[in-house]
């Protein structure tokens, strides 16, 4: 399968708690986005990176949010101290943008479920 | 007012019937607007991607877009349980590459 791929699928953890989401996307793409879902509302996006590079960062990406793309492959997305505001659907989408302006067509992953109890 | 609005539905329809889904906007910056399909618990699915004003088709499905009354439409012809699903219209700016999505339509087809 050569599309993009989320780990872990599913994650329960205590409020308080560290949690780590990892995406691969599709590969030699060079964007790799992330976007949070909640119940009934579309994707909002939360930050981008070009290659290695991290360009946007949402206002809704606090401080206890960290996203990291080492080596402009695979990135992670670490919640610190979760709370039960944090529960929702985490996605990750990739594209192959050829530059500013000429459109940029998504390929989303499934989504990692984030339950904070 | 939201950027992108959407109807939430639900809306059933019966197998067979043309399903007519849409959108508004504000933001007359839109230039790129796509549909996505999202099945319970996964991730969107890219259907339709148009640039700017006019029609697309697809198989079954056909995308318009309306840039002078910032409205934009998917239909599904020959609709098929298959397609019961939610549907997401998004759009994005040439200047800002991040897609702002519509809170989604859950659409039921009946057999």
């Amino acid at each position: 399968d050569t599309g993009v791929s989320q780990n872990p699928r599913h994650k329960i953890t205590k409020r308080g708690q560290n949690v780590t989401f990892r995406c691969d996307p599709i590969s030699e793409h060079n964007r790799l986005y992330w976007y949070r879902q909640t119940l009934g509302q579309g994707p909002e996006f939360l930050t981008y990176f070009q290659n290695e590079a991290q360009l946007e960062k949402s206002r809704l990406l606090s401080d206890r949010f960290s996203a990291e793309r080492p080596k402009g492959s695979f990135s992670t997305l670490e919640i610190q101290r979760t709370e039960q505001g944090d529960s929702a659907m985490y996605l990750c989408a990739s594209s192959s943008n050829p530059g500013q302006g000429s459109g940029d067509t998504q390929y989303f992953g499934p989504g990692t479920r984030l339950t904070v109890l | 007012q939201k950027e992108v609005e959407q109807d939430p539905g639900p809306l059933s329809v019966p197998e067979g019937a043309i399903v007519s889904l849409n959108c508004t906007y504000s933001n007359s910056a839109f230039q790129y607007f796509m549909w996505y399909r999202q099945y319970s618990r996964k991730g969107p699915e890219l259907l339709m991607y148009t640039y700017s004003s006019g029609n697309k088709e697809d198989g079954r499905f056909t995308a318009q877009v309306d840039k002078s009354s910032k409205y934009i439409s998917l239909f599904i012809r020959d609709s098929q349980p298959s397609d019961s699903a939610t549907y997401l219209c998004a759009m994005s700016t040439p200047r800002d590459d991040k897609i702002i999505f519509g809170k989604g339509t859950r659409l039921h087809i009946l057999p």
